[in-house]
């Protein structure tokens, strides 16, 4: 039984980039929550998205949007790459109020 | 707002040596608690959680944390750890009603020394 898969692993971009980075959910799970972790940090709340809705947000700008597919799986994009959005972003999957799971992440680098 | 305080940033324990991490919350009602272990370059493994019930549960991996209520507490413990416990560790509050986000406390990193 596969866990979250995220994808891809690493990712290097320049100042005003775009960047989609992608995630498929623990299987049997329907919920979808993206975070970002700046190095040294905890875990920041992006959003979360359930039955193909963003369902809450957290304190981040428009430039961060996500989208979820029917099969749950999941994007985050990023638009106009700032170099403060170097951070290793972490999918989490979940089904009712089961705890979250979470992938290994997508290491971002902006240069 | 929910918070999350881990006073600790670093610890340093001798093999086979007793641990606790404190983890301090804010909540207003009875949040669903987490500890979850980092390891350098992985994701978060969750090593267990409370919901309500019995307020010392128990985890994977020796894992204990202790609800207190009284305290606005839940602090993970292990009695004997091992060389591969190094790893960072971050306690995580939730609201009980839905599945909403996982607010995370800084983090407090565990280094282990023979």
């Amino acid at each position: 039984d596969a866990g979250v898969t995220q994808s891809p692993t690493h990712l290097i971009k320049t100042r005003g980039q775009q960047v989609t980075l992608r995630c498929s959910p623990k299987s049997g799970h329907d919920t979808v929550s993206w975070y970002q972790q700046a190095l040294g940090q905890g875990p920041q709340f992006i959003f979360q998205y359930y039955e193909e809705e963003e369902r809450q947000r957290g304190n981040f700008p428009d430039r961060f949007s996500g989208h979820q597919f029917p099969n749950y799986s999941s994007e985050l994009n990023v638009n106009a790459l700032l170099l403060g959005d170097s951070a290793l972003y972490l999918c989490a999957s979940s089904y009712d109020v089961s705890p979250q799971h979470f992938g290994d992440g997508t290491r971002l680098s902006i240069l | 707002a929910q918070s999350v305080t881990q006073p600790d940033i670093h610890i340093t324990v001798s093999e086979g040596a007793s641990l606790e991490l404190r983890c301090n919350y804010s909540y207003g009602a009875t949040p669903y608690l987490f500890w979850y272990v980092q390891s350098p370059g992985q994701g978060l493994q969750l090593l267990l959680k409370y919901f309500s019930g019995d307020t010392l549960v128990q985890g994977i991996k020796g894992f204990e944390a202790e609800f207190k209520r009284s305290q606005s507490s839940f602090n993970l413990r292990k009695p004997s750890v091992h060389w591969s416990d190094a790893a960072e560790y971050f306690c995580a509050v939730r609201s009980n009603f839905g599945n909403e986000k996982l607010t995370f406390g800084t983090g407090t990193r565990l280094t282990i020394i023979p």
